[in-house]
């Protein structure tokens, strides 16, 4: 157990749908990290944001959006879904100074 | 485009024998190493480390070589176990951004 939460594990919905997966990293740890993980992409970091700031950017769609609050927990909003959206979604946090990223179980997102 | 290229994408190997994973990257301000190991329904966790001023490094069964002339770097397994069956990922990172290598899904066979 790395110590970083997620919920829900899975979502199913359809295209077009807006849904929300969660994120809660390791006490101490200020730096959350978003991955879609999708069979042909393999880990694709999205975005990067640390004690509320946002960090870093990576290959995140204009519909995706995310935001980390003063508790420090995170949420990856995904909006005007596709098909193509369905994957593994990990989240992942690191100390502050430290490159070493700890992941979360995942999200599965479906859409149907 | 692919900063870390990964091979081979899958690997069998028999009980007890020494699955060698490869790696190669092309940024030179990549400062850091990690190797991830997956198992199937759980998230990525952290195998083994190394930076860039060690050749190589070594943790129970798992060793990191390094090559910074040739910016590559390879896992290999010792003794290896069919639990050790899983996909694993190199990654390299730079101030946190980290880069995965598409992942090698080794199989040991009992």
């Amino acid at each position: 157990d790395s110590g970083v939460t997620q919920t829900p594990k899975h979502l199913i919905t359809a295209t077009g749908q807006r849904v929300t997966l969660r994120c809660s990293p390791r006490s101490g740890d200020l730096s959350v990290y978003w991955y879609q993980q999708s069979l042909d992409q393999g880990l694709q970091f999205l975005i990067q944001y640390y004690n509320g700031e946002e960090r870093a950017k990576g290959n995140i769609l204009e519909r995706f959006s995310a935001q980390q609050f003063p508790d420090l927990h995170s949420e990856l909003n995904l909006s005007s879904l596709e098909l193509g959206d369905s994957a593994l979604y990990f989240c992942a946090s690191s100390r502050a100074g430290s490159d070493t990223q700890y992941f979360g179980p995942g999200t599965r997102l479906t859409v149907l | 485009q692919q900063q870390v290229k990964q091979s081979p994408q899958s690997l069998i190997v028999q009980k007890g024998g020494i699955p060698i994973i490869n790696c190669a990257y092309e940024n030179t301000a990549f400062d850091y190493f990690p190797w991830y190991q997956q198992f199937p329904g759980k998230g990525p966790a952290l195998l083994i480390a190394i930076r860039p001023d060690v050749s190589e490094k070594k943790e129970g069964r798992f060793t990191i070589s390094f090559n910074k002339s040739a910016k590559q770097f390879s896992l290999h397994i010792m003794d290896s176990q069919p639990g050790d069956s899983a996909t694993y990922f190199c990654a390299a990172s730079i101030n946190n951004d980290m880069r995965f290598g598409a992942g090698t899904r080794l199989t040991v066979k009992p």
